[in-house]
């Protein structure tokens, strides 16, 4: 079935040091893996996002690298900053031609300053 | 462009009761996705709306349902309220039917006394 597992399920970093956060999914034919980043209190927001037709995406400080082989996707932030803090999502797409997501369990990411 | 709206955004309901949620999207946008969010089991996808015809729907009880009227606005309902429905009510909205870029609303905070 579909399935996405996210790790780790909270992530403790210092000021200008890279985070990683690392997921897994089940279905061979996905094709679209965002990120969401939410904030207490707010909605999600898309970050960036992926499509199998590359390996890795960048903006910014925030990259994510895909291996559909492993099938396997991982969001990079380099230079953390205090606002980096807030709980992280990754998503694949449910089966056939619809915008339903999977959603990862959430890594709670906190930058010390 | 105007983001997702949702209103109302908080709610509190007793058990038995029920509750209509409404979710206008983004100008131009035809889908409309729901998702409840709970601490214990995450992002969960309720359905999915386009052209406003249901074209998914997760795994929740009948008591869930929803509609979409020719302007792509969206409402879901929730009859016979429980206490495990007490939750963040999120919909999402995208320009076309299929891995499109999905943008979230403010959400609706349900609480079920």
């Amino acid at each position: 079935g579909e399935n996405v597992e996210q790790h780790p399920s909270t992530l403790s970093v210092q000021e200008g040091d890279s985070a990683v956060i690392k997921c897994t999914y089940s279905d061979s034919a996905s094709n679209y893996f965002p990120w969401y980043k939410q904030e207490l209190g707010k909605r999600p927001q898309l970050i960036i996002d992926i499509r199998s037709n590359v390996g890795e995406k960048k903006d910014q400080r925030i990259a994510v690298t895909l291996n559909k082989t492993a099938k396997h996707f991982s969001l990079h932030i380099t230079e953390t900053q205090p606002e980096d803090s807030a709980v992280y999502f990754c998503a694949a797409p449910g089966g056939g031609a619809t915008n339903k997501l999977i959603f990862g369990t959430g890594t709670l990411l906190a930058v010390q300053p | 462009k105007a983001g997702v709206t949702q209103t109302p955004r908080y709610l509190i309901k007793t058990r038995g009761q029920q509750v209509t949620l409404s979710c206008s999207p983004i100008s131009g946008h035809r889908s409309v996705s729901w998702y409840q969010q709970t601490p214990g089991q995450g992002l969960q996808f309720l359905f999915e709306y386009f052209s406003e015809t249901q074209r998914n729907k997760g795994n929740f009880p009948g008591r869930f349902s929803g509609r979409q009227f020719s302007n792509s606005r969206s409402e879901m309902n929730v009859s016979t309220l429980e206490l495990g429905d007490s939750a963040l009510y999120l919909c999402a909205s995208s320009i076309g039917l299929s891995r499109e870029t999905q943008y979230f609303g403010p959400g609706t905070r349900l609480l079920v006394l």
